[in-house]
């Protein structure tokens, strides 16, 4: 079958830096996606990764080991304003996209 | 500001009413697609446009039924619903199917009330 996870919530501090892990087990693979989903709202999208290494985008980055089934997600000068579910989705073979179920990220001041 | 358009944001509607959910891009995109989120949960994809025909339909009950008009409208039936059908229904465009790294726009969503 095919699976995601990620960590259900995690906590961290304003200014600081968090990393969300993702790993995944699907049937091909044809690139991850990070979106960010405020409560309430719809999921805009963050970043795209189908080769191996580290993509940055700001104060986000985003890396992939398509080896080790794995990518994370890292938020560096943590603001109040993103905390969020934050979503790893991967395109299968099929160009399908599965989800992970999220990760909640609370930021403390 | 989103580039997909949804009305109406929320809708309250009983077993019996028969209402429709409107999906609006403008960005060239050649496929839409319906999806469903409940609380604390990921979207769950509905059904699939490309090129204004019916590509998936995730095994979605008859009571909902999409509609393409052209390729910048995605519409959504609603009839006789359960109440187990409420939750947040995100409409989403993309460049196109079955090309990796078209990341998926998505809208801010019809909240959904059946009573």
């Amino acid at each position: 079958g095919q699976n995601i996870d990620q960590p259900t919530e995690m906590t961290a501090t304003e200014g600081a830096i968090v990393q969300i892990n993702c790993t995944y087990q699907t049937s091909g693979f044809n690139g991850l996606f990070w979106y960010q989903q405020h409560a309430g709202e719809a999921p805009t999208f963050l970043s795209y990764n189908v080769l191996d290494g580290l993509e940055e985008k700001g104060r986000f980055s985003s890396f992939l080991s398509r080896s080790k089934g794995y990518s994370y997600l890292l938020l560096k000068e943590l603001q109040m304003k993103d905390s969020a579910s934050y979503l790893c989705a991967v395109m299968d073979s099929n160009y399908q996209l599965i989800w992970g179920a999220g990760t909640k990220l609370i930021i403390k001041p | 500001d989103t580039e997909v358009t949804q009305t109406p944001k929320h809708l309250v509607m009983g077993m019996t009413n028969k209402k429709s959910l409107k999906c609006e891009q403008h960005m060239g995109h050649r496929a839409m697609y319906w999806y469903k989120q409940k609380a604390k949960k990921p979207p769950e994809l509905m059904f699939v446009y490309s090129y204004e025909k019916l590509s998936i339909n995730e095994s979605v009950p008859s009571r909902f039924s999409p509609e393409c008009p052209n390729s910048s409208l995605l519409n959504l039936h609603l009839h006789a619903l359960q109440p187990e059908d409420s939750a947040l229904y995100l409409c989403a465009s993309s460049q196109d199917l079955g090309t990796g790294g078209s990341p998926l726009h998505f809208g801010n969503g019809t909240r959904l009330t059946v009573t």
